[in-house]
């Protein structure tokens, strides 16, 4: 079975600081991850995915992920965070059976402090 | 364009009525999605369509209840619903079920008195 696991359900970072949020997955397949990030009252938005190929994978906002296979990771950071980088962020992994599932994570809160 | 319709944004209902929700897309997708979200939990998957056919029901309440008129739109109709299915139920599409990424509505926020 596929999990993921979010380390933090809640990351304070100063304005102009490293953003880093920690996401850890488990597959016995090659997995597609994916990191989403919901702004209050709004739906989720695709940040970023990982599919095949290169593991450094760039996104919108400045937001980048590197998959790590050896460490299952799927880490997103953000070299400087901006006030409007507050939001819920969540990492998902594709179910295996193509079903369309996503496994999502419990989701982690970025709060930026000015 | 990447986006994806809901209507209505916001919807109070009482126990004994019956409403719709309604979601629109236009990129082509083959694959639509409902999902309920309660606050600060992910997304639960609800339904999965694949080329306008059911094709996932996560046990899902018989009093939710969902159709796929067309490649475009997906509708849930709702009756007789409980004070705890209020939350935010998301609509999403994907190119196909086979591991593309899923793109989001803006939700329908609904409240059960």
């Amino acid at each position: 079975a596929q999990s993921v696991t979010q380390l933090g359900s809640h990351v304070s970072v100063s304005e102009g600081a490293l953003v880093l949020l920690r996401c850890n997955y488990s597959s016995s397949v090659p997995p597609y991850l994916f990191w989403y990030v919901q702004y209050p009252n709004q739906g989720l938005q695709l940040l970023l995915k990982y599919t095949t190929g290169a593991t450094l994978v760039k996104g919108i906002n400045g937001f980048e992920a590197e998959f790590k296979k050896s460490e299952t990771s799927f880490h997103l950071t953000k070299p400087s965070a901006h006030m409007s980088d507050a939001a819920e962020y969540f990492c998902a992994v594709s179910g295996s059976s193509n079903t369309g599932k996503l496994i999502f994570g419990q989701g982690t809160t970025l709060q930026v402090k000015p | 364009d990447t986006e994806v319709t809901q209507t209505p944004k916001h919807l109070v209902m009482g126990m004994t009525n019956k409403k719709s929700l309604k979601c629109e897309q236009h990129m082509g997708h083959r694959a639509m999605y409902w999902y309920k979200q309660k606050a600060k939990k992910p997304p639960e998957l609800m339904f999965v369509y694949s080329y306008e056919k059911l094709s996932i029901n996560e046990s899902v309440p018989s009093r939710f209840s969902p159709e796929c008129p067309n490649s475009s739109l997906l509708n849930l109709h709702l009756h007789a619903l409980q004070p705890e299915d209020s939350a935010l139920y998301l609509c999403a599409s994907s190119l196909e079920t086979a591991s593309y990424e899923q793109y989001f509505g803006p939700g329908t926020r609904l409240t059960v008195t």
